[in-house]
């Protein structure tokens, strides 16, 4: 169902740096602004980023995102292992799918 | 603070009703339109729809149009989500959702099980 695509899975050690991207379309990505949630086992997603590169309050600020077209990405440097998780990014979507989309998600394991 | 407290967990035969409340407390009920996400175990979340509390208005995913109803009681501040119909594959996690700008809220989520 989830119109945004994104790798099943990125890995890394600690301290690295993994990115994980989101592709999207004109009516979403291509429209909107990105927003990325982190999801811990058994709670719920937690807002990471919004409006394509904004941290809410008591975001670390090793976590950055960016948009470029019908793409985008989220970067986690210095990787911690409190960082494994899934992460998904979401947009508005002007079509009929929405008009609020998820992606597939991306499980980050830290090695 | 912002809070968003659900109904508790559900199980339900195939073609029946389930209906999940929302109490919110904490900010004006009728600022904020409340969505509904689902989450199938193993699975991304996946947005249903939402309402306008003060107006009642209702937008739905395509894909649960004629399924799903969304509803409010202003006077206690909650929100209620009614699917019908059920079958296995909706078996998930209900969230009722605040989606703001800069921020949102999630309630704690809803367990619905369909079983026969």
């Amino acid at each position: 169902q989830s119109v945004l695509t994104q790798p099943p899975s990125a890995s890394g050690t600690p301290g690295q740096r993994v990115t994980i991207s989101c592709s999207g379309s004109r009516s979403n990505i291509g429209t909107n602004f990105v927003n990325w949630y982190q999801q811990l086992p058994g709670t719920a997603p937690k807002l990471l980023i919004h409006s394509n590169n904004q941290r809410p309050s008591g975001v670390p600020d090793r976590f950055s995102g960016s948009k470029s077209g019908t793409s985008a990405s989220l970067a986690i440097s210095g990787l911690q292992s409190e960082d494994e998780a899934d992460y998904f990014c979401a947009a508005w979507d002007d079509s009929l799918e929405g008009p609020y989309v998820f992606g597939t998600g991306t499980r980050v394991s830290v090695l | 603070q912002v809070q968003l407290v659900q109904s508790g967990a559900e199980v339900k035969k195939p073609g029946a009703s389930v209906k999940v409340s929302c109490k919110t407390s904490g900010y004006t009920f009728t600022s904020y339109n409340i969505n509904w996400v689902r989450q199938a175990p193993g699975q991304g979340p996946e947005w249903m729809g939402g309402m306008d509390p003060d107006s009642g208005n209702t937008g739905y995913a395509q894909r649960f149009q004629g399924r799903v109803s969304m509803t409010r009681d202003t006077a206690i501040g909650t929100a209620y989500m009614e699917l019908s119909g059920l079958r296995s594959e909706d078996t998930a996690t209900y969230y009722c959702v605040l989606i703001l700008t800069d921020s949102d809220y999630w309630g704690q989520g809803t367990l619905v099980t369909v079983s026969p």
